[in-house]
């Protein structure tokens, strides 16, 4: 099971780019990395996956380097409503091996202020 | 399309007793995951169900236990229920992970109180 490593905290103002970086050293071949958003007191939400390279929707954008070994959310322009718990995650699940990896590390706090 | 629904969303219990919670995933989805998030800490894994059977196990004691239905909704029960298994408990849904690009879908939670 790949372990992840996120800073526990962020702060940016309104209007810059943020950048969240997990470190997943021991990424398997098979493994995606998928990024969820939380709000206090709701369910995460996802926002992003990707397996390489970067990966672009609406909301974020994924880079992941050639070594795949750590990966990195950016939001663009962020608001005071992405202030959240930021969760990277890694693998899927080996069914065949009945093992589960949808399993969240402590998550990175982001603090948007005005 | 409805999302993953869990009910009731608020549950108050006394200690020593026992408390049920359900959660119904997003049609088609069979995985259903079960966590616990203490206030102001991070999701923690409790159970993994697909296609009726128990997958996997967080490490958390006997006393949690769940099942999946024939439907794939699922039931989560907290036995002899303690002062610390005050939480929000999430139930997640999925297809089965496996392949590319599958995401979990999470439900709003219920916010278990033990007095």
């Amino acid at each position: 099971l790949a372990k992840t490593t996120q800073p526990i905290s962020m702060d940016s103002y309104e209007g810059q780019e943020v950048n969240i970086t997990c470190s997943h050293n021991n990424i398997a071949t098979n493994d995606y990395i998928t990024w969820y958003q939380q709000f206090p007191s709701q369910g995460p939400r996802f926002i992003i996956q990707g397996y390489k390279t970067k990966v672009t929707n609406e909301v974020a954008s994924l880079f992941i380097p050639a070594d795949r070994k750590s990966s990195t959310l950016s939001l663009p322009r962020v608001s005071l409503s992405d202030t959240a718990v930021y969760y990277c995650l890694v693998g899927v699940s080996n069914y065949g091996g009945a093992t589960n990896k949808l399993i969240f590390g402590t998550g990175t706090l982001l603090a948007v202020q005005p | 399309e409805a999302g993953v629904t869990q009910s009731p969303t608020h549950l108050i219990k006394t200690r020593g007793q026992q408390a049920t919670l359900r959660c119904s995933p997003i049609s088609g989805h069979t995985s259903v995951y079960w966590y616990q998030q203490a206030l102001g800490l991070g999701l923690q894994f409790l159970l993994w169900y697909d296609e009726g059977e128990e997958r996997n196990r967080g490490n958390f004691p006997p006393r949690f236990s769940g099942r999946q239905f024939p439907n794939y909704s699922s039931e989560l029960n907290v036995n002899a229920l303690e002062l610390e298994d005050s939480a929000l408990y999430l139930c997640a849904s999925s297809l089965i992970l496996g392949t590319a690009n599958t995401e979990a879908f999470f439900g709003q939670g219920t916010r278990l109180t033990v007095v």
